[in-house]
């Protein structure tokens, strides 16, 4: 199993309210990402890291932010949340160098924003 | 034209039953492909690499079709527990360290 774990699980939070949805891994991997994934949809890389003091936004444009001060943590902050915002983030963490990539996923925060 | 493709089904399959199903993806230098399987609200677990000889594991068998740009998955002797959906990755040659996820195919294993 891998080690890598997020909080919170679930999340409902009113509309204009500063969260952050917390990531960790034991694993000693440089590589993270932040994946968003609504149903029956494919996941969308919003922000990743190869490493400390490396961020970079993904694909889908996203609002939120990220940091990456120590190996193992890797938060995603939304400074004022909004119902668009509504969705499931995953994270991931990867030790491989490319070009092939075995990510392993957090369980995922499920936020819904009223 | 997403750059990876595949069938969202559901596809029904009786237990014991044999299923296989494609993928198809766009850029034609991507050098790796995976399966991942993804139970309804959680997070995607690695399945399979896919390699261009074809690879087998357990009842699982994946195969690689680089001149028509296609990947397959067969799952013989079907579970229920093998209810899913299945996703198809492949690596982005133009973004060193990214992957490319199809929205996924679900299968239905009944009873």
């Amino acid at each position: 199993e891998a080690d890598i774990y997020q909080t919170p699980r679930y999340l409902v939070i009113g509309t204009g309210k500063k969260i952050t949805l917390e990531c960790s891994q034991t694993m000693g991997h440089d590589k993270m990402y932040w994946y968003q994934q609504d149903p029956g949809m494919e996941l969308h890389l919003i922000h990743y890291s190869y490493g400390v003091n490396s961020t970079e936004k993904g694909d889908l444009s996203s609002e939120s932010t990220v940091s990456r001060i120590r190996t193992e943590h890797f938060p995603l902050t939304l400074e004022s949340a909004r119902p668009s915002h509504t969705s499931q983030y995953l994270c991931a963490s990867s030790g491989e160098f490319a070009p092939g990539e075995k990510l392993f996923f957090g369980s995922g925060t499920q936020l819904s924003v009223l | 034209r997403k750059e990876v493709e595949q069938d969202p089904g559901p596809f029904n399959v009786p237990e014991g039953a044999t299923v296989a199903f494609n993928c198809t993806y766009s850029n034609s230098a991507s050098q790796s492909f995976f399966w991942y399987r993804q139970d309804c609200r959680k997070e995607p677990k690695l399945l399979m690499s896919v390699y261009s000889s074809g690879n087998e594991d357990g009842r699982f068998t994946a195969q690689l079709n680089r001149a028509s740009q296609y990947i397959s998955l067969l799952i013989r002797d079907s579970k229920l527990s093998d209810s899913a959906t299945y996703l198809c990755v492949v690596n982005r040659p133009d973004s060193w360290g990214k992957l490319q996820f199809g929205a996924g195919t679900q299968v239905v294993v009944t009873p």
